[in-house]
C-alpha cells in the first residue's frame, strides 16, 4: 500500500476563514486527488491534483473555494476558503498507485490518508 | 458515467455470524471495483480490489468479494464476523479506461454502516 499522511488531522475553525491542509504521499504514487465526506455522508471528490498545473474541479466545486497546489509528485495542498458551517466535513487525500493486475499491465488504485476532520463554527 | 448503489444502509449482525455486503454498479466501460472500511474517526483502508483475472477477490482480515459482471455486482462477504469488523464500509468503482478524463476517479455508493453484536 501507499503511505499518506495529512495535516492536520482536526481543526476548529471560525467562519470566514480559511484552513489550508497538506497532503503528503510516497514516491510511488501518481494521482492525487481531494475528496469531501460531509457528516453521515459517503466521499465526493473534490478535484484531481494535477502537478504543477491548475487541478481539475468536479462539478459544484471550484477553484476560488478549494484551491488546490500540487507543486510536485509527493505533495499538495487543499484551501477551504471563506468557510461557513457547511464545509465542516472531512477532507481526504488520496494517492493513485499503479498495481500490477494478474493479467498484463497495471491498474492505478487508489489509497487514503487518515483525514482531516473539520468543524466550522 | 458510473454509479454505485450499497442495498443496505445498515445491516446489523451476531457475532460469527456471515455477512453480505452488496453493491450493484452501473457504467458503459470497463471498470475497476474496491471496497474500502472506515473505523470510527479514522479515514478510508483498502479492503480488497477487482482489477481482472478470477472473479473472487480476497482481501485483508477475512473478507472477500464476488464480481459478477452480468448482474453488475460486486457484493462483500466474510463467513464469520467478530465485533471488531463494526465499521463503515463503502463499494468503489473507476473506469478502466486509461486517458479518459474518468481514469482514476472513485465513485463511492453511500456506504453500508455493520454493526457486529455480541
Amino acid at each position: 500500500s501507499a503511505v499518506i499522511s495529512q495535516k492536520p488531522s482536526r481543526d476548529i475553525c471560525q467562519r470566514g476563514t480559511s484552513l489550508t491542509i497538506q497532503c503528503q504521499v510516497d514516491s510511488q504514487v501518481t494521482m492525487m486527488f481531494w475528496y469531501r465526506q460531509q457528516p453521515g455522508q459517503s466521499l465526493t471528490l473534490i478535484a484531481t491534483a494535477n502537478q504543477g498545473s491548475e487541478a481539475t474541479y468536479e462539478s459544484g466545486f471550484v477553484i476560488d473555494k478549494f484551491p488546490i497546489s500540487r507543486p510536485n509528485l509527493t505533495f499538495s495542498t487543499l484551501t477551504v476558503s471563506n468557510m461557513s458551517p457547511e464545509d465542516s466535513s472531512i477532507y481526504l487525500c488520496s494517492g493513485g498507485r499503479p498495481v500490477r493486475r494478474s493479467s498484463s499491465g497495471y491498474a492505478d488504485t487508489q489509497y487514503f490518508g487518515p483525514g482531516t476532520r473539520l468543524t466550522v463554527l | 458515467a458510473q454509479s454505485v448503489t450499497q442495498l443496505d444502509s445498515q445491516v446489523p449482525v451476531f457475532e460469527e455470524a456471515p455477512v453480505e455486503l452488496r453493491c450493484n454498479y452501473s457504467s458503459s466501460v470497463s471498470v475497476y471495483l474496491f471496497w474500502y472500511v472506515q473505523y470510527p474517526n479514522q479515514g478510508l483502508q483498502l479492503l480488497l480490489k477487482y482489477l481482472s483475472g478470477s472473479t473472487l477477490v480476497k482481501g485483508i482480515n477475512g473478507f472477500e468479494a464476488e464480481f459478477n459482471k452480468s448482474q453488475t455486482s460486486f457484493h462483500l462477504r466474510k463467513p464469520s464476523v467478530h465485533i471488531s469488523d463494526t465499521a463503515e464500509y463503502f463499494c468503489a468503482v473507476t473506469t478502466a479506461a486509461r486517458g479518459g478524463t474518468s481514469y482514476g476517479k472513485l465513485t463511492f455508493g453511500q456506504g453500508t454502516i455493520l454493526t457486529v453484536h455480541p
